[in-house]
């Protein structure tokens, strides 16, 4: 069964102090892993895709990493407008095209 | 353009009553997609559909869901005798026949009183 386990459940930032933000998973041959961003009340927003081991993707003050047993998605300088919770999730390589996502990191970057 | 748009974004419902939840996808997304969130939980698959049919609904968590998507656009994701335990937040999700992002909806908060 697929899983997706993401730490820390929540993390308070200084505006400006950077840090990362964890997901491990165990897929059956992983197809994809995603990033979304969800704000309060809101549907998950699409941030990246990561195909394979050693791949990465950069948006504004986010990078995202890939080994083969977790991800790393790294914020630099973080403003408060990046409060939200990030939700990691993967797609099996199986066919099936059902997300497996995480509980979530819940960010609060404070001013 | 346009995102998911889902209708209502509010739902209230007496404990036994009948629900249908709609969804409009991203126009010319072949393949649609129900999830449901819990309070501080990720989402959690129910349903997919490639075109009309359903190819995926495993994760329905028994008979009292169902869901069409009888023209290959609009989805509606119906539940009867509804319970308590059915409040979440419903979520709808498209993405492009040839691609894997699913780009997701606001979704509808659903209360079972």
């Amino acid at each position: 069964e697929d899983q997706v386990t993401q730490s820390p459940e929540a993390l308070r930032l200084q505006e400006g102090e950077s840090s990362s933000l964890n997901c491990s998973y165990t897929v059956s041959g992983l197809r994809g892993l995603f990033w979304y961003r969800q704000d309060p009340g809101k549907g998950p927003e699409f941030l990246f895709t990561l195909y394979s081991a050693g791949e990465e993707k950069e948006k504004e003050r986010l990078k995202a990493t890939l080994t083969k047993k977790e991800s790393f998605l790294h914020i630099t300088a973080p403003k408060p407008e990046d409060s939200a919770t990030y939700l990691c999730a993967v797609q099996a390589g199986t066919g099936r095209r059902a997300l497996t996502f995480g509980s979530g990191t819940r960010l609060q970057v404070q001013p | 353009g346009a995102g998911v748009s889902q209708t209502p974004s509010n739902k209230v419902t007496e404990k036994g009553k009948y629900v249908e939840l709609r969804c409009d996808p991203i126009s010319g997304h072949t393949a649609l997609y129900w999830y449901r969130q819990s309070l501080g939980q990720g989402p959690e698959f129910l349903i997919y559909f490639q075109g009309t049919g359903a190819a995926d609904d495993s994760g329905l968590p028994n008979d009292r869901f169902f869901a069409v998507r009888p023209e290959g656009s609009v989805s509606t994701l119906k539940i009867q005798r509804t319970e308590r335990g059915d409040s979440a937040v419903y979520l709808c999700a498209s993405s492009p026949g040839s691609q894997e992002t699913q780009y997701f909806g606001p979704g509808t908060r659903l209360l079972v009183l």
